[in-house]
């Protein structure tokens, strides 16, 4: 398996623009997690699915950050209008079962708004 | 609220030598405890895990001790090398078996 694939690296965006973070999750695991990490606050969980459903999304900052996941193998984070604040290196991880095994990352998405 | 957190932010090690990692959780209720590893540029790695019903589990070179009894974990790693340079993280499952939470990391600094 190829492991959890985000896209893109690297994203350099202007405040106010639309930003969309791709994600790719282990096949056969049934839950995904947004991360963000910055310097000042660590890993934030923003959302995670199981099984495509939202189960909790009280991480996210506020309404202009969207998370869907249409199917098992793909998710999206949406920022929109994007600030300097959010400025940040955001994670996707998946896992089979969390509290048996833990997560697996993927490499980041590192976000610079402008 | 539930955390989990680190008594030492950074930590210098000559290679070869042996480095100890701590952290303290809050959550009594805990029954599963996990250590990732994160190097530069890289999202965090598994190392070694650890359920509440042992105090001890051995990896290559890695060692996890819990001591429920005072809600702390630690982390050593046996002739620390230059490639162990990284941000190490302890999480905990906390009251939810769905996710886990994670400390604010410790930045180990291998010194050759």
């Amino acid at each position: 398996d190829a492991g959890v694939i985000q896209s893109p690296r690297h994203e350099v965006t202007e405040m106010g623009q639309e930003v969309t973070l791709r994600c790719k999750p282990i096949s056969g695991h049934d839950y995904l997690f947004w991360y963000r990490q910055t310097m000042m606050r660590g890993l934030e969980l923003l959302i995670y699915f199981n099984n495509n459903v939202p189960i909790d999304d009280s991480g996210m900052p506020e309404d202009r950050f969207s998370a869907k996941m249409p199917n098992a193998s793909f998710s999206t984070l949406k920022i929109q209008p994007s600030e300097p604040r959010d400025s940040a290196v955001y994670f996707c991880a998946s896992s089979f079962m969390p509290g048996d095994y833990g997560y697996t990352f993927g490499s980041g998405t590192r976000l610079t708004v402008v | 609220g539930e955390s989990v957190g680190l008594h030492l932010p950074t930590l210098s090690v000559q290679e070869g030598d042996n480095s100890i990692i701590n952290c303290a959780y809050s959550n009594s209720a805990s029954d599963y405890f996990i250590w990732y590893k994160q190097e530069s540029g890289k999202g965090p790695q598994f190392i070694i895990d650890i359920r509440s019903n042992m105090d001890k589990r051995q990896g290559q070179r890695v060692t996890v001790l819990l001591n429920k009894t005072v809600k702390h974990l630690s982390l050593q790693i046996a002739a620390t090398q230059p490639g162990d340079s990284a941000v190490y993280f302890c999480a905990e499952t906390g009251t939810s078996y769905d996710k886990v939470i994670f400390g604010p990391g410790t930045s180990l600094s291998v010194i050759p």
